[in-house]
């Protein structure tokens, strides 16, 4: 299957600090990407879509300027937390579609965020 | 919009035993898609088998089968012979629309036991 990777694994940043995140599909080009947040024991939450040359779209309550999401390429979609807060420690996954929206999707190892 | 539930927070099965995992989704589009997945301590997501809501025929995967019910918006997920690998989260997701994305269900914790 298609492999979609993802960036760091895990990460530890202070309070007001900016953490970027990378989300790679490596066999497939992706126009679409996904941004999910999961929260201990919890479900995945959309958090917005990527757009490979346009603006994200952002669900409903995820604040855009705290989550800066960049689509640069066909292969490459990275989010960005922002001045992050405690508040922000969670487990972000990525996932994309490599034969179009109504296929699989492959999602990235997901990278676990701590902020202190 | 789409909304699934998953009734069952935790499940347990005996090795070699079967277990079904219930879902119950909600869509208004009439083309859409249905989706398990598993999840195991690792956390990468795992795709276990998937149903297009236009096929009457139960999608299969090994051990793995769903019984889908359209017009009761049901698509339970059944594990014949479990097997110590199996246990995991489960989550049931429904894809519908152009933009791709899934929704998701809270998930079912599924432990085999030895």
């Amino acid at each position: 299957g298609a492999v979609v990777s993802q960036h760091p694994s895990w990460v530890i940043c202070k309070s007001g600090t900016s953490v970027k995140i990378e989300c790679r599909s490596l066999d497939f080009q992706a126009t679409t990407m996904f941004w999910y947040r999961q929260f201990p024991k919890q479900s995945l939450m959309l958090m917005a879509t990527s757009n490979e040359g346009s603006k994200a779209t952002y669900e409903q309550g995820v604040e855009k300027d705290k989550f800066l999401i960049n689509h640069a390429s066909l292969t490459l979609s990275t989010l960005t937390v922002t001045s992050a807060h405690p508040e922000d420690s969670s487990f972000y996954i990525c996932s994309a579609h490599d034969r179009g929206w109504n296929t699989e999707a492959f999602f990235g190892q997901g990278t676990r965020l701590t902020v202190v | 919009a789409q909304t699934v539930t998953q009734s069952q927070p935790e499940m347990s099965v005996q090795e070699a035993e079967t277990v079904t995992l219930s879902c119950t989704y909600d869509t208004s589009e009439n083309n859409y898609y249905l989706f398990w997945y598993k999840q195991p301590p690792s956390r990468q997501m795992i795709l276990v088998i998937r149903q297009e809501a236009y096929k009457q025929q139960n999608a299969t995967e090994n051990r793995f089968s769903v019984n889908f019910q359209k017009a009761a918006k049901s698509f339970s997920l059944k594990i014949s012979d479990s097997q110590l690998g199996d246990t995991a989260m489960y989550f049931c997701a429904v894809l519908g629309g152009s933009q791709g994305n899934l929704i998701f269900g809270k998930g079912t914790k599924l432990s085999v036991k030895p």
